[in-house]
Order: structure tokens, then sequence, then C-alpha cells
């Protein structure tokens, strides 16, 4: 299966700043079927970008991700106290569908 | 808006089978892919299986054919069952529509289930 190792561990910004996550695959990603998502604490998680680099309905365009074949990144631009968060990739071209470890989100 | 609500038994006992059900409120099932995806605390996600709305499914294969899920359109709803369970399958199971080439959205809000005698 494909794994997904997500880094940092933990990000600790402070509003304002730009955070950015890292997703690399162990294999290549198909069709860079790539999608990251946002959970929030006692929450589900939100689908924030899907193919990559397109962003979901409704989510503002702080958020960017890109990258291809096994490197991804997501972007938040102008970090908000609301960003705080787990970060989650997950990948949808190769079987089966893979979750990584995850990145939290800090704001200081 | 397509919303979606996971129900069931919060507690199930060791080799006993998980029975959940997620209804589908605002749309309709007669088209994309269904999922489930378990979490166990404090730890990432991970992808059950899926049923298609034509009744095809696919499963993680780490489950060891322990998952079955099906699907009653006529309901509105799809349904996962979990055979031979034991602590490890202790965790907050997830129900989403799955879009196949766009991820999954959106979510079910949630149920945790807990495996103990």
């Amino acid at each position: 299966e494909t794994v997904l190792t997500q880094s940092p561990g933990t990000l600790s910004l402070s509003p304002g700043e730009r955070a950015t996550l890292s997703c690399r695959a162990s294999q290549s990603v198909r069709s860079s079927y790539l999608a990251w998502y946002q959970q929030k604490p006692g929450q589900a998680p939100r689908l924030l970008i899907y193919g990559a680099s397109s962003r979901a309905t409704g989510i503002p365009d702080r958020f960017s991700g890109s990258g291809s074949g096994t490197d991804f990144s997501l972007t938040i631009n102008r970090l908000e106290p609301e960003d705080l968060a787990v970060y989650y990739c997950q990948q949808y071209g190769n079987s089966p569908l893979t979750f990584g470890g995850g990145t939290k989100v800090e704001i200081k | 808006q397509v919303q979606l609500q996971e129900s069931g038994p919060g507690l199930v006992k060791p080799s006993e089978t998980l029975s959940l059900t997620c209804t589908v409120s605002g749309g309709s099932m007669t088209s994309d892919f269904w999922s489930w995806i378990r979490q166990p605390p404090g730890k990432t996600l991970e992808w059950i299986g899926y049923v298609h709305y034509s009744g095809s499914t696919s499963y993680n294969p780490s489950l060891k054919s322990r998952a079955t899920i099906s699907r009653d359109t006529s309901k509105n709803q799809f349904s996962l069952k979990l055979t031979s369970v034991t602590a490890a399958d202790t965790a907050m199971y997830f129900c989403a529509r799955d879009l196949a080439a766009r991820g999954f959205d959106p979510w079910g809000q949630g149920t945790l289930v807990t495996v103990s005698s």
C-alpha cells in the first residue's frame, strides 16, 4: 500500500504567518489523486483540497495545495486562530486508499 | 445539501459483530460511492471500504474480509458490518460520500464504538 508521511508532526505559528505542510508518498500517486482534510478538535474531517491543488467548495483561497508524483504540500496563508486543527493528506490514486499521520497546527 | 448521520450501538463485546448505519439526507444515493472510515482514539484515519450506488463494493485488505458494506437506496441508507471485533476495532466510525477523484465530502459527525466486555 502507499504510505503517506506527513511533516512536521506539529507546527506552532502566530496569527498572520504562513504554514507549509508536507506529505510524501512511498510511491507515485496516480493522476495526482491527493486530497487534504482539516480536522478541528471533536469534529469530523472537512475536505479542503482535491486533485492536489483544487479547492473544495467554500474553502477560502488562503488554503492552497501543490505537488505531484510523491511530494505534495498544503500552504495556509495568513493563519487565523480558527485554523487550529490537525491536517491530513489522503491519496486515492492507488489501492487501497490511505491517509497520512497528520500535522497538528498550533496557534501561538 | 447532502448530510450524513451515523447510528448504531456504542458498545460491542469482543468477538461479536459491529453494525452501523449511515442515513443520507438532502440528496439521493443514486450516484457516487459511499464510504466508511474509522479513527482510533488519538490516531489517524483508516479507510474501511465503499459501496457504489450500483451495489458494487471495495474493501481495505487490512480488515482481512471482516467488513461488509451494503446499501438500501429506498431508505437512502448504507451500512457497515464488521465481524469478530477486538479492542483494536475501538474507534470513531465516520461515513462519507466518496466523490472518487474529488475526495470524501461531506462526512457524518461520527459515532464512537467501543469494544469491551
